[in-house]
């Protein structure tokens, strides 16, 4: 099974900005992959970020944005606030109806 | 109002198969995929698989063949999955969530809890 590495969690300040990553190891994320985003509130359903990299969905913040890094998808959360703090999950498309969610982010705000 | 509006919580022993629900409203059903996503408590999200609801066909996670299997009822836009020899590892919420059409889910139903106990 192919595994989709984030980083365990992040810590930033109010107004602050934090990148979240979304790797394959030694293979590169690309475009191809079409990465998304997600954030998940505790016993929330998860709510849609970004799409094909880095389209907002509808009625998401301009303070989040999306791209590729190097060979990572990445998430930017540029002047963090308070309602930010929550985890945060990557999703890859790997070809042939099949997708693999990351690991997961959480993201701490204080 | 587009929505996905998931079926009640289900308590299953050991062996057991479970067959979740998600009905679909506010948009053409056939122009979508729909995708199964399960969150055992604190853990991650973990994606099952999708439906065409065309009828066109399923994928499935490696994980999950064998065990998995995802129907659609267009008369009633419902999009069902059956889950067989149940664990104590299938203990989740399981989501559907309808597709955007660019390979992400981005309309989600509000989750169903699966217990199995014995």
């Amino acid at each position: 099974q192919t595994m989709v590495n984030q980083e365990p969690s992040f810590s930033v300040s109010p107004g602050g900005t934090v990148t979240l990553t979304c790797g394959l190891g030694s293979a590169s994320v690309s475009t191809r992959h079409y990465p998304s985003w997600y954030q998940q509130a505790p016993g929330q359903a998860p709510r849609t970020l970004i799409y094909s990299t880095n389209s907002r969905s509808s009625g998401v913040p301009d303070r989040f944005s999306g791209s590729i890094l190097g060979n990572k998808a990445a998430l930017t959360i540029t002047g963090a606030q308070a309602d930010d703090d929550s985890d945060y999950y990557c999703l890859l498309y790997m070809g042939r109806g099949i997708y693999v969610f990351g690991s997961g982010t959480k993201v701490t705000v204080l | 109002q587009v929505q996905l509006v998931q079926s009640g919580a289900e308590v299953k022993k050991p062996g057991a198969s479970v067959k979740l629900s998600c009905k679909a409203s506010g948009f053409t059903f056939n122009n979508y995929f729909v995708h199964w996503v399960r969150q055992a408590p604190g853990q991650g999200l973990e994606w099952v698989g999708q439906i065409n609801p065309r009828g066109d066909g399923t994928t499935y996670a490696q994980q999950f063949q064998g065990r998995v299997t995802m129907t659609r009822d267009t008369s009633t836009s419902t999009v069902y999955m059956e889950l067989s020899s149940l664990t104590s590892e299938d203990m989740a919420v399981y989501y559907c969530a309808r597709d955007s059409s660019v390979y992400a889910p981005n309309i989600w139903g509000q989750g169903t809890l699966v217990t199995v106990s014995s």
